[in-house]
């Protein structure tokens, strides 16, 4: 069965252009999550959704982030005037429910240049 | 305090060791808990869940410990192939809904 399919699977951009990622959860997964890892670094949350409501925004670093989801599928995570400390892998994850196993896709890497 | 918390490791070990981990959790009413493990540059894979009764997958135990909020995830016999970081993820019930909370995780490398 299809997991979690995230796109591109890299993007090289210069800063202060704007990137759009895209996230197809596992189909019928209510629950879909976004997060940053940085090199070397743990998983960063950023935002969580559950239908096409995000409950939880805390960790969307600054107004350059946004993301949205519909119906109740894909999402897509929006970074505008990319800087250079945006350079990290981005997850995105989903599960049947906020409190079953998530599943994460092999994530987008961004580089800014 | 953070919500999940994990022996900050690394942990280098010899193959054949035995090597546990300790990951503790603020939230009492957590209900659900998981190891994850993930390799260099790859995504984070479901190892197993962590279930009231403690549990076993082959060399892996992960027991649960709810009167002191913390699991816990031992390696029998360890391989080259466990080299990796472990991550506990426990479930945090606030502002009516439930999500997964990941630990920082804990590195392992296992030497010849």
């Amino acid at each position: 069965g299809a997991g979690v399919s995230q796109s591109p699977s890299n993007k090289v951009t210069e800063k202060g252009k704007d990137v759009e990622l895209r996230c197809d959860p596992i189909s019928g997964h209510t629950a879909l999550y976004w997060y940053r890892q940085r090199l070397g670094q743990g998983l960063e949350f950023l935002i969580y959704f559950q239908g096409n409501s995000a409950p939880d925004k805390s960790g969307l670093p600054s107004d350059r982030f946004s993301a949205e989801r519909t119906g109740e599928s894909v999402s897509t995570l929006t970074i505008q005037r990319t800087q250079q400390e945006d350079s990290a892998v981005y997850l995105c994850a989903s599960s049947f429910a906020g409190n079953q196993p998530q599943h994460f896709g092999d994530g987008t890497r961004l580089s800014i240049l | 305090r953070k919500e999940v918390e994990q022996d900050p490791g690394p942990f280098n070990v010899p193959e054949g060791a035995t090597v546990a981990f300790n990951c503790t959790y603020s939230n009492s009413a957590s209900q659900s808990f998981f190891w994850y493990r993930q390799d260099c540059r790859k995504e984070p894979k479901l190892l197993m869940s962590v279930y009231s009764s403690g549990n076993e997958d082959g060399r892996f135990t992960a027991q649960l410990n709810r009167a002191s909020q913390y699991i816990s995830l031992l390696i029998r016999d360890s391989k080259l192939s466990d080299s990796a970081t472990y991550l506990c993820v426990v479930n945090s019930f606030s502002g009516g809904y439930n999500k997964l909370i990941f630990g920082a995780g804990t590195r392992l490398a296992v030497h010849p």
